[in-house]
């Protein structure tokens, strides 16, 4: 069985400053892994994905996000933050073996301060 | 492109009443479409997930159910709301690749149950 741990509930960071959210997953197969963000009141939206290739995946508003196959990790990470930037951040993963179903971590709420 | 609606966007019913929350997909075909519902401070918990007309699978035994009468309709009941039930509820759709992809969100209805 799957599953996906968010090592971090908060993380509060200063505007411009670097931040990194942790995610580690556990799986017997190969897998798909995903972040997503909710921004208040909203649904998730898709940030970045990783199927295969490359382990740094870059995705959309400055995010990027690297696979490592041996510690089963998936941190994100952004150089500098905005305060749009804060929202709640969701890691998840899917297997490949034909099932519907994605796992998604507890998630990490960033707080980005002026 | 592909659009996904949920309504209400809110609700207040008390104990004991019934639900129906709706969830409605435009633009594609045969999705896989799913229930999620995220408790206040927790993370996202799938209910129920759908392959196709009449099929559905149940993640988590409570007192709700869903059903899913048309290809892009998928609807989340229950005959007797508990306090319990009251969250964040999410519908999603993926394409019906047979390897789970990325999920398409809605914009989630707010359930309260005073």
């Amino acid at each position: 069985a799957q599953s996906v741990t968010q090592l971090d509930s908060q993380v509060p960071v200063f505007e411009e400053a670097p931040v990194e959210l942790r995610c580690n997953y556990s799986s017997s197969v190969s897998v798909y892994l995903f972040w997503y963000v909710q921004y208040p009141n909203q649904g998730l939206q898709l940030l970045l994905k990783y199927l295969s290739g490359s382990t740094l995946v870059k995705g959309i508003n400055g995010f990027e996000a690297e696979f490592n196959k041996s510690q089963t990790s998936f941190h994100l990470r952004k150089p500098s933050v905005h305060i749009s930037d804060t929202a709640e951040y969701f890691c998840a993963v899917s297997d490949l073996t034909g099932g519907f179903k994605t796992i998604f971590g507890a998630g990490t709420r960033l707080f980005v301060k002026a | 492109s592909q659009t996904i609606h949920q309504w209400p966007a809110t609700l207040v019913q008390p104990v004991g009443s019934p639900l129906s929350l709706e969830c409605t997909v435009e633009g594609t075909s045969n999705p896989n479409l799913y229930w999620y519902r995220q408790a206040a401070g927790r993370g996202l918990q799938l209910l129920f997930y759908s392959v196709g007309i009449g099929q559905i699978s149940s993640e988590v035994p409570q007192n709700l159910s869903a059903s899913r009468p048309q290809d892009r309709q998928f609807i989340l009941s229950s005959k007797k709301l508990l306090l319990s039930d009251s969250g964040f509820y999410l519908c999603a759709w993926a394409h019906p690749s047979g390897q789970q992809e990325t999920q398409y969100f809605g914009p989630g209805t707010r359930l309260l149950v005073l």
